[in-house]
């Protein structure tokens, strides 16, 4: 079956480390995402990518980057640089242009935990 | 730019009774509208779309959703709730032309009282 997979389920990352979290798609999606989502605070953007090799900035890039070298993968590493990157992470894909099947798949996300 | 408000944070609702979750968006055209819930360290999942045609759309587990142009509302509803609906709803809007990204609510989170 198509879906997004997002890997690891829990990542724990050091103070001063980077870390990557993996985003995979087989639903032949051009649109991928990323979101960050805090309690009570609903899911904010990070990244987003229209195309391969194409990537914009959403409302919350700073300390995160993204690379989008194929279709089919969009990972985030988080940077030192983020201050409080202690959050759940989802990845979501869609088609690129509005239609009957337009809509977002969402992966089953990363929960990153500061130690 | 569009927005979204669901102005419920926390809803209790017993079991076996209706349901209504509400959702108001701002947009100036007839916008895409999304329901999606969310289980505990889990994924958004889809429940419902509107794009256009009937107002009232069906959805999956029983719910439907009715778009009120005039009131700018995205409501969602289910006539009799189980414990398993406990989760957390989202209401999105999305721009009906061109590249935009969809917009969501702050959320709401249902629980189920025995």
């Amino acid at each position: 079956d198509g879906g997004i997979t997002q890997s690891p389920k829990y990542l724990f990352r050091k103070e001063g480390q980077n870390v990557t979290l993996s985003c995979e798609q087989n639903l032949n999606h051009d649109a991928m995402y990323w979101y960050r989502q805090d309690p009570g605070q609903g899911l904010r953007l990070i990244y987003y990518s229209q195309i391969v090799n194409d990537f914009q900035k959403g409302d919350i890039a700073e300390g995160y980057s993204v690379s989008r070298e194929k279709k089919e993968s969009f990972p985030l590493t988080v940077t030192s640089a983020q201050k409080n990157p202690t959050a759940f992470y989802l990845c979501a894909s869609s088609i690129r242009y509005r239609g009957e099947s337009y809509g977002y798949t969402f992966g089953s996300g990363t929960r990153l935990t500061v130690v | 730019a569009q927005s979204v408000t669901q102005p419920d944070i926390h809803i209790t609702v017993s079991e076996g009774a209706s349901l209504e979750l509400r959702c108001n968006y701002s947009y100036g055209a007839t916008p895409y509208l999304f329901w999606y819930v969310q289980s505990p360290g889990q994924g958004l999942q889809l429940l419902l779309k509107y794009f256009s045609g009937d107002t009232l759309v069906q959805g999956i587990k029983g719910f439907e959703a009715e778009f009120k142009r005039s009131q700018s509302s995205f409501n969602l509803r289910k006539p009799s709730v189980h414990w398993s609906d406990a989760a957390e709803y989202f209401c999105a809007v999305g721009a009906n032309t061109g590249f935009q990204k969809l917009v969501f609510g702050t959320g709401t989170r249902l629980l189920v009282s025995p």
